[in-house]
């Protein structure tokens, strides 16, 4: 069993769509992060969450929609994407205050037609 | 907001080369932190520095922490095929943003 576990691996999903990215980490962590990777640019982190509470919103435009029902869950919940919102979406956890050692999923790859 | 230049983009090595890449930035990092990602996973940490001039190694990686906590290095000896990979340079700024923030990758091939 892998610490950060992220399902569906790919999606793909129409501009009217709503779909939903899910994250679950098994490592006792209580901090969880949404990053987004596009090719050739650095990871943009997206939400950070401290013991369920959103701790971070990188200015992210609101058809990404976070929920964190525990520690050990994160959810990134998407409507109405558009196609240049196709890309690489990795979940990380780590201890609280200790941002450096992140723990990463294997990431979902979204493709928005 | 702080950003990293990593270099180089790319590289192609002969397996058995030493490989070197490095990240700088213009403002002062308390942390710099080196990940690998292989196609179709997540990043996974390599090595973690925490103090400026700290030279650390993994195996045949070695990083170290710039002085002047601008830069950071990171070396691979004698590499094999499972080298292959993005390499990610990522540091925590000093002062109250507690993020990370990451360089764009290099992107090594071994040859055989």
């Amino acid at each position: 069993e892998t610490g950060v576990t992220q399902t569906p691996r790919h999606l793909v999903m129409g501009m009217t769509n709503k779909k939903s990215l899910k994250c679950e980490q098994h490592l006792g962590h209580n901090a969880m992060y949404w990053y987004k990777q596009s090719a050739k640019k650095p990871l943009e982190l997206m939400f950070v969450y401290n013991f369920k509470e959103q701790t971070e919103n990188n200015s992210v435009p609101s058809r990404f929609s976070p929920e964190c029902p525990n520690s050990s869950h994160l959810f990134l919940h998407l409507h109405t994407l558009q196609p240049e919102d196709s890309a690489l979406y990795l979940c990380a956890s780590s201890q609280a205050g200790e941002a450096g050692e992140l723990f990463f999923g294997e990431g979902s790859r979204l493709t928005v037609l | 907001g702080q950003q990293l230049n990593q270099s180089p983009q790319s590289m192609f090595i002969q397996e058995g080369e030493d490989v070197s890449m490095n990240c700088t930035s213009s403002s002062i990092f308390n942390t710099w932190l080196w990940y690998k990602q292989d196609p179709g996973e997540g990043p996974v940490l390599l090595i973690a520095l925490y103090k400026a001039g700290e030279l650390t190694s993994n195996g045949r990686l070695t990083a170290q922490f710039g002085i002047t906590r601008k830069d950071s290095f990171l070396n691979i000896s004698a590499s094999i095929p499972s080298d292959v990979g993005i390499y990610f340079c990522a540091g925590q700024p000093s002062g109250s943003a507690r993020q990370l923030t990451f360089g764009s990758g290099t992107q090594l091939t071994v040859l055989p």
